[in-house]
């Protein structure tokens, strides 16, 4: 089975802190994506990652980045953390080119984050 | 990508088959049709995808109409372990980039 593992399943951090979200898939996957979701907003892209080094931003890339160094990783960093960053955040990979009609993503458990 | 029509919630009693429609009447013709749900506190879960035929696998059932406006999921002998928030998506093959998840629908499962 697909695993998709996020470091942490609940995180509290303050105002101002930097924080890194961590993912990583054991299924050698060429695609990473980072998500946020909240409550009547569903889930919302943040960025994704087609391959190690190279990332797209999605549609609420302010106030994140992220690093994929390695294949397996893909890291989110929230570099000054705020209130309305409180959230779940998931991570998804899928393989590239998965044939046809095969757009299926294989997400982790979530972080549960609280800025306070 | 098209946009999904969903019932916000349903019920079915555990042991009976829950049949969760979807409409997607814009649907192109190369677009597929996928479900995921979500149960709670979880992150979502793949379960099954069509283009036009019906499809079946250990989780579900997927009935497609033959004009592929709509669809439905089927999951034969509902257990309380399926209540979630159920997606239906289309989006064609050849787009690797962000599911857009819609408000789905909350099954509850009723023992």
């Amino acid at each position: 089975d697909v695993k998709v593992t996020q470091s942490s399943r609940y995180l509290v951090k303050r105002t101002g802190e930097k924080v890194f979200l961590e993912c990583v898939q054991d299924m050698d996957h060429e695609n990473m994506f980072w998500y946020r979701q909240d409550p009547g907003l569903g889930l919302r892209l943040i960025y994704f990652s087609y391959d190690v080094k190279m990332k797209e931003k999605g549609d609420i890339p302010e106030g994140y980045s992220v690093s994929r160094e390695k294949k397996e990783r893909f890291s989110l960093i929230l570099e000054s953390a705020s209130t309305n960053q409180t959230s779940m955040y998931l991570c998804a990979s899928s393989p590239y080119g998965q044939g046809i009609g095969k757009n299926i993503q294989y997400f982790g458990a979530g972080t549960r984050l609280s800025v306070l | 990508d098209a946009k999904t029509t969903q019932p916000p919630s349903m019920d079915c009693a555990e042991g009976r088959a829950a049949n969760l429609p979807c409409n997607h009447s814009t649907i192109s013709g190369n677009e597929y049709v996928y479900w995921y749900r979500q149960i709670h506190s979880q992150g979502p879960q793949y379960i099954i995808h069509g283009l036009k035929n019906n499809e079946t696998n250990e989780m579900a059932s997927l009935i497609i109409t033959e004009d592929r406006k709509s669809s439905t999921l089927i999951l034969p002998h509902a257990t309380l372990r399926d209540t979630a928030v159920y997606y239906c998506i289309v989006k064609p093959p050849e787009r690797d980039d962000k599911i857009i998840f819609g408000k789905g629908t909350r099954l509850h499962i009723l023992p």
